[in-house]
């Protein structure tokens, strides 16, 4: 258990709102990442940090901002979400061996 | 243009039999391996990793085998059994990368 969290577990929304969705570590992992899982595309990566207020995009970033002011949390927005972002969504962190990552339980997002 | 490649989306093996799950990958750069496993409803674990100086490692039922030449690399399970019925992921690396690319993931059935 890398000690990581992710809320909320399950979320409906409507077409055109914001979302955040938020991922906490409790370790001080430097790395942390947000990834997508959708039938037919696996896993991708939509945006990373590596550090404190340093962000960097991933695969699939359009529609998508991410924030990070505590090395514990690490936020993705949605300004105004889609229904093509109807997703599971996975936090990540960095462990200490190369490249392990360790994901969070994960976040259902439904856009109406 | 997929840089991780997991060819079949599902395999079926009988319980106490090898189950073997293949990746193929097109970065020459790529040094660096992974496997994780997904349950429903889960975040994915890390399963086993190989370093491209190497050309097996393996944790008890779990090997991973890796062919640099033909950029491939596979996943062995013996003997299989019911709780190993999950996705798995084929995920790889490059020196200095701070992500991991991520195959669309192989659904294993272990079979009574």
């Amino acid at each position: 258990d890398a000690g990581i969290t992710q809320s909320p577990r399950h979320k409906v929304t409507e077409t055109g709102t914001p979302v955040t969705l938020r991922c906490h570590q409790t370790e001080n992992h430097r790395y942390m990442y947000w990834y997508r899982q959708d039938p037919g595309h696996g896993l991708r990566l939509i945006h990373y940090s590596y550090g404190v207020k340093d962000t960097d995009k991933g695969e699939v970033s359009d529609g998508y901002s991410v924030s990070r002011s505590k090395t514990e949390d690490f936020l993705l927005t949605l300004e105004s979400a889609t229904s093509s972002q109807t997703s599971v969504y996975f936090c990540a962190i960095r462990g200490d061996f190369r490249d392990e990552q360790f994901f969070g339980p994960g976040t259902r997002l439904t856009v109406l | 243009d997929q840089q991780v490649k997991q060819n079949s989306p599902s395999l079926s093996v009988q319980e106490g039999r090898i189950s073997i799950l293949n990746c193929d990958y097109t970065n020459s750069m790529f040094d660096y391996f992974l496997w994780y496993k997904k349950y429903p409803a889960e975040g994915p674990t890390f399963l086993i990793s190989i370093s491209s100086i190497k050309d097996k490692n393996e944790d008890g039922r779990f090997t991973v085998f890796l062919n640099k030449s033909a950029k491939h690399l596979s996943l062995h399970i013996v003997p299989s059994q019911p709780g190993d019925s999950a996705v798995y992921f084929c995920a790889a690396s490059g020196d200095r990368d701070d992500k991991i690319i991520f195959g669309k993931g192989t659904r294993l059935h272990i079979l009574p």
